[in-house]
């Protein structure tokens, strides 16, 4: 059981560019979580897919776009980095039941140039 | 003023202390308690689950709830080395969204 995977572990971008983060789990959960974390300032939820066909913004969800693939994966998409958006960003998954606890990958540390 | 909130330290104590790391809180319809742990450069972790009021106790942690002051506690007994991470509280509600809403977290360093 591997869990919650991302890749990559580290990216570097130029103001501008885009790229995807991948994210996969293996435990069967209905719902899945794209966090970012600054330091500081705790985790922020930038959105989130309840359940396989279904996605909705979280706190911060400006400047991202989500796509939940199949039951396992779930992308989040930077269409135009910003140095803003340099940060840790975690993605976890869960039962999505009310007494419910999440399971995080690794992390990615993005950062924009 | 944010729903959660956690004094982000950094809290810095000898080996072997007794250790309080603790969250307010101002929504009275968090009933789902829970602690985080976080070394560096890795993901949060599960360490503790509480349902609504009273302690639980596993090992050396105890976590403890009191609804009545919005306040929950976490305490590390015989504190190590190794227990030097950050330290996330969350909460969530009965009703609403089952999304935990998170602390910023407490920074704690036991040095030896």
């Amino acid at each position: 059981n591997a869990g919650v995977t991302q890749t990559p572990k580290f990216q570097v971008l130029k103001t501008g560019q885009s790229m995807t983060l991948q994210c996969a789990q293996d435990m069967n959960h209905n719902s899945m979580y794209w966090y970012q974390q600054d330091p500081g300032m705790g985790l922020r939820l930038i959105y989130y897919s309840a359940s396989e066909g279904t996605t909705d913004k979280g706190e911060v969800p400006n400047g991202y776009n989500v796509s939940r693939l199949n039951k396992r994966e779930f992308s989040l998409r930077l269409e135009s980095a910003a140095p803003s958006q340099t940060s840790v960003y975690f993605c976890a998954s869960s039962l999505g039941r009310r007494r419910d606890t999440q399971y995080f990958g690794p992390g990615t540390r993005l950062t924009v140039l | 003023q944010k729903e959660v909130e956690q004094d982000p330290g950094p809290l810095s104590v000898p080996e072997g202390a007794i250790v309080s790391l603790n969250c307010t809180y101002s929504n009275s319809a968090f009933q789902y308690f829970m602690w985080y742990r976080q070394y560096s450069r890795k993901g949060p972790e599960l360490l503790m689950y509480t349902y609504s009021s009273g302690n639980k106790e596993d090992g050396r942690f105890t976590a403890q709830v009191d609804k009545s002051s919005k306040y929950i506690s976490l305490f590390i007994r015989d504190s190590q080395p190794s227990d030097s991470a950050t330290y996330l509280c969350a909460m969530s509600a009965m009703g609403g969204s089952y999304i935990p809403t998170f602390g910023r977290g407490t920074s704690l360093i036991v040095h030896p």
